[in-house]
């Protein structure tokens, strides 16, 4: 199975500050790759998919980049609504592996 | 607007069977696929199944092959996850996802969760 690896797992940032969250997989993707943030007590939202592409609804100071084993999820500017945990999940087999997941928290 | 609702949740004791229902309404179920997803009490998340929008092809995370069995009834727009001989580990909140193929596309639409507690 293609295994990811989030870093870092945890992140302390401030308002208005840039964020990036990097994933790793252990064989090439292409771009089948997808990020969801979770809030504590509700079901993941989709944020990106194909890597890059922004989910309908989506701010854009969220932004994707990658391709093959090594992708990043940009925060632009950190808003307080975005203290949350962020997952990248593999699309490329039906093997639907996630990432072990990045907490961010309040600086 | 679309909708996924889980349900059959509970306490089981390890060894035991349950059945997770997983009712969508809002969007044309048979054009999706269905996966099921699971996520431990304060761990990530873990992809635990997926069936096609067609019923034909159905694929398993390891650890669940040969105990779990995703189906599906398309007059009730209704995804299931039968479990069996249930272990401490499956103590989960399980999620149903819709995405519009097996693989290669992402999960756009999931429900609430259903708690799922394996113990004696």
């Amino acid at each position: 199975d293609i295994q990811l690896t989030q870093s870092p797992s945890f992140l302390s940032a401030s308002v208005g500050d840039r964020v990036t969250i990097t994933c790793r997989a252990s064989q090439g993707i292409s771009s089948y790759l997808a990020w969801y943030q979770q809030k504590p007590g509700k079901a993941p939202n989709l944020l990106i998919y194909a890597a890059s592409t922004l989910q309908s609804g989506v701010p854009s100071r969220f932004s994707g980049s990658g391709s093959g084993t090594e992708f990043t999820l940009t925060i632009s500017s950190l808003q307080p609504e975005d203290f949350a945990t962020y997952y990248c999940q593999q699309l490329n087999s039906y093997s639907l592996t996630f990432g072990g997941g990045t907490k961010v928290e309040i600086k | 607007q679309v909708q996924l609702v889980e349900s059959g949740g509970g306490v089981v004791q390890p060894g035991r069977s349950l059945r997770l229902s997983c009712a969508a309404s809002g969007f044309i179920f048979s054009n999706y696929a269905m996966h099921w997803v699971r996520q431990a009490p304060g761990k990530g998340l873990e992809w635990v199944a997926v069936i096609s929008y067609d019923g034909s092809n159905k694929y398993y995370t390891d650890s669940v092959k040969g105990r779990f069995t995703i189906s599906r009834d398309t007059p009730k727009s209704t995804v299931y996850l039968q479990m069996n001989s249930l272990r401490a580990e499956d103590t989960a909140v399980y999620y149903c996802a819709r995405s519009r193929a097996a693989a290669g596309t992402p999960t756009d639409y999931w429900g609430q969760g259903t708690l799922v507690t394996v113990s004696s």
